[in-house]
């Protein structure tokens, strides 16, 4: 069973200040990685996506790929209220048919920015 | 670019009755889109890959006589809930891939369908 773990949170971080969300996956195959931001009731909007070891930056999004410690993460600058959601990391694995379009979603990390 | 539109939004139906749920890729072609189900306060779940063309592959432990998938066109996939009954109860979000390799699989979902079976 594959497994993606993430800190169920709530992480409560004030406006200005850096947030830090980590992941860990157990599928040491996997080569596509993802974060997603969930607000509550709604479905989940691509923020960040990485593929390569080290750092890859978006305007406040800076995400952190380890393959060998098999371990993602997500940073974001100057966190805004607006910032407030789940943040969900995703591995892409094999799926039943045995292609490789099969993403497994961590369980999120709730995020607070403090106005 | 990469918008994906889900219909409808919520529905409401009495047990036993059958459901049909539309996803559709605005404005670009998906040969592959995916239905997932997301029970409260728990992570989406994969329930099936949908490819144009072709039938689709049902993860282990959803029955596919009871959510049919049908993706007729590059832009069209959708999710008949047969027979609901109130444990069917749930959001369900489809989403779509954009070209590039398997190993990428970037995903857009829809805005998801809330389905309440009474």
């Amino acid at each position: 069973q594959k497994e993606v773990e993430q800190n169920s949170g709530p992480l409560s971080v004030p406006e200005g200040a850096i947030a830090s969300l980590n992941c860990t996956y157990s599928d040491r195959g996997s080569q596509s990685f993802f974060w997603y931001r969930q607000y509550s009731g709604k479905s989940p909007e691509l923020i960040m996506s990485i593929y390569s070891n080290g750092d890859k930056e978006d305007g406040r999004f800076t995400a952190q790929l380890n393959k060998a410690s098999q371990y993602v993460s997500l940073l974001i600058r100057d966190s805004q209220p607006s910032d407030s959601a789940t943040y969900l990391c995703a591995v892409n694995g094999k799926n039943s048919g045995g292609s490789n379009y099969k993403l497994t979603f961590g369980k999120g990390t709730l995020l607070t920015v403090n106005p | 670019g990469a918008v994906v539109s889900q219909h409808p939004s919520w529905v409401i139906c009495k047990s036993g009755t059958s459901v049909k749920i539309e996803c559709r890729s605005l404005d670009f072609q998906a040969t592959t889109m995916f239905w997932y189900r997301q029970f409260p306060k728990q992570s989406l779940m994969l329930m099936a890959t949908s490819n144009e063309g072709s039938k689709a592959t049902y993860e282990q432990g959803v029955e596919k006589d009871k959510f049919l998938i049908n993706h007729a066109s590059l832009t069209l996939s959708t999710l008949t809930v047969t027979s609901a009954h109130p444990e069917d109860s749930s959001f369900y979000i489809c989403s779509a891939k954009t070209s590039g390799g398997a190993v990428y699989n970037e995903q857009f979902f829809g805005p998801g369908t809330r389905l309440t079976v009474l």
